[in-house]
């Protein structure tokens, strides 16, 4: 079954440390995987994109990361700022009958506290 | 436009009315997809359009939902005779096209709450 699961499911940090979400999937065959973020009452924005040979990929202080292998993905996020307090979802996307589906996980849901 | 525009930003409808929510993709981008964020839940994938190819319905929940998406632009969903299991925020979102090589670009989505 072609599932995303993140975790953890809510975290609270202080402001200025670092975090890091996690997102396992179990998508085949695999195209992409992407990290949005949603801040409340508005659309998810795109972070990164990655495909199966990327291993990293940076957006300012977020980075990613892919594992192809055991099927993982991380999102670092460097320096918190109240700013980043938001949801983070992984997307998956797989080609099905020639068409992209997309796999969403549930998110996990950041605070940062000053 | 500069971005994916959604109608109305909130609607409070009662039971049993019928809904129209409005998605105004940016120019240019040919895909469109349609997805539903209940409180706490993922997204859940409702409908796709891609050019003038057929819709992918498969997300649809039931025969009360249906979407249309006028000369490859503006799409339009239809909830028809609403339930309170319909309250969730509708989102669309666009990209360039089917090759999923582009992130694609979200509205700000329609809250919709059925009293």
């Amino acid at each position: 079954k072609n599932q995303v699961e993140q975790s953890p499911q809510s975290l609270i940090i202080l402001e200025g440390k670092n975090c890091t979400l996690q997102c396992n999937y179990t998508v085949s065959p695999f195209s992409n995987l992407r990290w949005y973020k949603q801040d409340t009452g508005r659309g998810p924005v795109s972070l990164t994109i990655m495909t199966f040979s990327e291993n990293t990929k940076s957006n300012g202080r977020y980075t990613a990361t892919l594992d192809a292998d055991t099927k993982q993905s991380s999102l670092h996020i460097t320096a918190s700022q109240l700013s980043d307090s938001a949801s983070y979802i992984c997307v998956v996307s797989r080609i099905a009958s020639g068409t992209y589906k997309y796999i969403f996980g549930t998110g996990t849901r950041l605070k940062v506290l000053a | 436009g500069a971005g994916v525009s959604q109608s109305p930003s909130n609607k409070v409808t009662e039971k049993g009315k019928d809904v129209e929510l409005r998605c105004d993709p940016i120019s240019g981008h040919t895909a469109l997809y349609w997805y539903r964020q209940s409180l706490g839940q993922g997204l859940e994938f409702l409908i796709y359009f891609q050019g003038n190819s057929a819709p992918d319905k498969s997300g649809l929940p039931s025969d009360r939902f249906s979407a249309e998406r006028t000369g490859g632009s503006v799409s339009t969903l239809t909830i028809q005779r609403t339930q309170q299991e319909d309250s969730a925020v509708y989102l669309c979102a666009s990209t360039v096209d089917r090759t999923a090589n582009y992130g694609y670009t979200f509205g700000s989505g329609t809250r919709l709450t059925v009293v």
